[in-house]
């Protein structure tokens, strides 16, 4: 398996704009995790999915930000309009619910910044 | 508020030396605590994870030390390398399969050659 598929891992824009980050997850996986990773803040969890559904967004920052889970195998972050502080690394991940493990996969990040 | 407090920030250590990490948390329902490695420009990744269950667990030259009492947990790398280099967080949920994993916000580790 290739694990997770993130998309764009570098993303330069201004101010207002709107920034969209992809992420497919590793196929078999019913559990999808946005997380934000800052130097100040660390990993932070955004929103997560099980079976395509959100079950907890409470750590979206607010409402420029959202996402989405239109089926297994696909998910977008979107930020619209986008600030300077919005600048960090957005990881995406996933695993199998129900395992005794409880591993997470990530992938490699998405470096967004917005000047 | 951070459900996991880490420290230190980062850590400098010759190699062969062992350096520890310390997490703690205030959560008592909390009873999954997995390491996670992070290598620069690259996602992190599970190293190792206990559960309150044992005081200790160790793979390979890595070592979780727990204790419940005080709700602390530590990571120690005996004979560190300058490959374990990396960002170590620790982290805490509810449950192996739980879906909230609360992270430390991180150690950077630089082993000296």
């Amino acid at each position: 398996d290739a694990g997770v598929i993130q998309s764009p891992r570098h993303e330069v824009t201004e101010m207002g704009q709107e920034v969209t980050l992809r992420c497919k997850p590793i196929s078999g996986h019913n559990s999808l995790f946005w997380y934000r990773q800052t130097m100040m803040r660390g990993l932070e969890l955004l929103i997560y999915f099980n079976n395509n559904v959100p079950i907890d967004d409470s750590g979206m920052p607010e409402d420029r930000f959202s996402a989405k889970m239109p089926n297994a195998s696909f998910s977008t972050l979107k930020i619209q309009p986008s600030e300077p502080r919005d600048s960090a690394v957005y990881f995406c991940a996933s695993s199998f619910r129900n395992s005794n493990t409880g591993e997470l996969f990530f992938g490699e990040g998405s470096r967004l910044t917005v000047l | 508020q951070q459900q996991v407090k880490q420290s230190p920030q980062s850590l400098i250590v010759q190699k062969g030396g062992i350096p520890i990490i310390n997490c703690a948390y205030e959560n008592t329902a909390f009873d999954y605590f997995p390491w996670y490695q992070q290598f620069p420009g690259k996602g992190p990744a599970l190293l190792i994870a206990i559960r309150p269950d044992v005081s200790e667990k160790k793979e390979g030259r890595f070592t979780i030390s727990f204790n419940k009492s005080a709700k602390q947990f530590s990571l120690h790398i005996m004979d560190s390398q300058p490959g374990d280099s990396a960002t170590y967080f620790c982290a805490a949920s509810k449950s192996a399969g739980a879906n909230n994993l609360f992270f430390g916000t991180g150690t950077r580790l630089t082993v000296i050659p």
